[in-house]
């Protein structure tokens, strides 16, 4: 099966501005998470889409937000970019069964964001 | 809340020698612990999880309910271990589990 994939690998953007990254699950993926990866806080957990719903949600503000398609894929949106947006951001891909504990997370390569 | 401490940034070891990386975690119920592993220029895997116990490139890891720990450990370790290990807990929440992972230690493993 494919892996996870994420576009695109890279962007660049100006403060004020927003952005949309994609992911696309390993096929039969039901679970879609996003995290964000930076040096000072390291991989914190943003949302998780389950069948077109957020599932969970982490502790960032509303610029941040998600949706995920009836084929799993699934987006994450920043609007009003900050400095402190930039960062590797992960998504990745379950089963996602509802109620499976210890459910294996596989990652994708990650979106590099560098906000000027 | 949960948490999950891993107090050492960076280990450096040589090969043969032995390897214990450590993970402390902070949580009220019955706590779900994995490790993964970011080699170089790959991306973030699975390297073993605790309801499987299991032993996965020659690392087991044994939860301590009683000292709150997961410690990833392998007897003789190699160049190729070298990495960034991330140990993670899940929680349930909204129907599903959510990960919490720790900062991250990295492993260099010296010829």
């Amino acid at each position: 099966k494919a892996g996870v994939t994420q576009t695109p690998r890279y962007l660049i953007k100006t403060r004020g501005q927003q952005v949309t990254l994609s992911c696309s699950p390993i096929s039969g993926h039901r679970s879609v998470s996003w995290y964000q990866q930076t040096p000072g806080q390291g991989l914190q957990f943003l949302f998780e889409y389950f069948s077109e719903t957020q599932r969970n949600k982490g502790n960032f503000p509303g610029r941040f937000s998600g949706r995920q398609f009836s084929n799993s894929r699934s987006e994450m949106n920043v609007s009003t970019l900050e400095l402190g947006d930039s960062a590797l951001y992960l998504c990745a891909s379950s089963p996602g069964a509802s109620g499976t504990v210890g459910d294996t997370q596989y990652f994708g390569p990650g979106t590099r964001l560098t906000v000027l | 809340a949960q948490r999950v401490t891993q107090p050492e940034k960076l280990l450096s070891v040589f090969k043969g020698a032995p390897v214990e990386l450590k993970c402390n975690y902070s949580y009220s119920g019955s706590p779900e612990l994995f490790w993964y592993v970011q080699y170089s220029r790959q991306r973030l895997q699975l390297l073993l999880r605790h309801i499987s116990r299991e032993s996965i490139k020659g690392f087991t890891a044994d939860l301590n309910k009683g000292e709150t720990s997961f410690h990833l450990k392998k007897p003789f370790a190699q160049e190729e271990d070298s990495a960034m290990y991330y140990c993670a807990l899940t929680s349930p929440s909204g129907g599903s589990y959510i990960p919490t992972f720790g900062r991250g230690t990295s492993l260099i493993v010296h010829p």
